[in-house]
């Protein structure tokens, strides 16, 4: 699986847009872009994921750039409660393989 | 979305013993799931595959007998951590595969920290 480049932390206004930046410059054509986040000491929570086409679903959207080398994971209004570890993965198709975490970006959203 | 359940949620044992953490997929079958081991500010590591009626899969450096992974059905597997020594100490999460979405989703329960003394 490609080895994906994120920033170690970020922080965020309460209520303001959370732009999340990942970099999967390797990425094959069959490799889907991940996007987990993981709650201190929780397990980690899927978010949302996609292939080429930009994705968007009630927590999340996922923009992926044309030639697929990066992504941006967007919370459109940022809580308290979003303040997390953030993982951008790539991984082989819909096969349900292995996902290789990174060191994701630490996301603090202050009040 | 579907629900992983760990048990325990957290151990505390001597150096030397044995610890079984159980990992449940509540309302899906999954003929496989994923052992991992997160110590404080790091990432997760994946540690092995499980897979349902068969050996497990480990990742290259961990020692599959010293971390036993049963999965004898399709919503139950374990990780057995034997003669754990402090250094085991950390915190273990396990993911299950859904079969029946369309894009085997992962779904992670909510870990278990083992300290051993």
């Amino acid at each position: 699986d490609a080895k994906t480049t994120q920033p170690p932390s970020m922080d965020c206004a309460e209520g303001r847009a959370a732009n999340l930046p990942c970099n999967h410059s390797t990425i094959s054509g069959n490799e889907y872009v991940y996007w987990y986040r993981q709650i201190h000491s929780q397990g980690p929570q899927y978010i949302i994921h996609g292939l080429k086409n930009n994705e968007t679903n009630e927590m999340a959207s996922l923009i992926i750039t044309e030639d697929r080398k990066s992504s941006t994971l967007i919370l459109p209004h940022a809580t308290l409660r979003d303040t997390a570890v953030y993982y951008c993965i790539v991984r082989v198709g819909n096969t349900g393989n292995q996902f290789y975490f990174g060191t994701g970006t630490s996301l603090t959203v202050i009040p | 979305g579907a629900v992983v359940s760990q048990h325990p949620s957290w151990v505390i044992c001597k150096s030397g013993t044995s610890v079984k953490i159980e990992c449940r997929s509540l309302d899906f079958q999954a003929t496989t799931m994923f052992w991992y081991r997160q110590f404080p500010k790091q990432s997760l590591m994946l540690m092995a595959t499980s897979n349902e009626g068969s050996k497990a899969t480990y990742e290259q450096g961990v020692e599959k007998d010293k971390f036993l992974i049963n999965h004898a059905s399709l919503t139950l597997s374990t990780l057995t951590v034997t003669s754990a020594h402090p250094e085991d100490s950390s915190f273990y999460i396990c993911s299950a595969r859904d079969q029946g979405t369309s894009y085997n989703e992962q779904f992670f329960g909510p870990g278990t920290r083992l300290t051993v003394l």
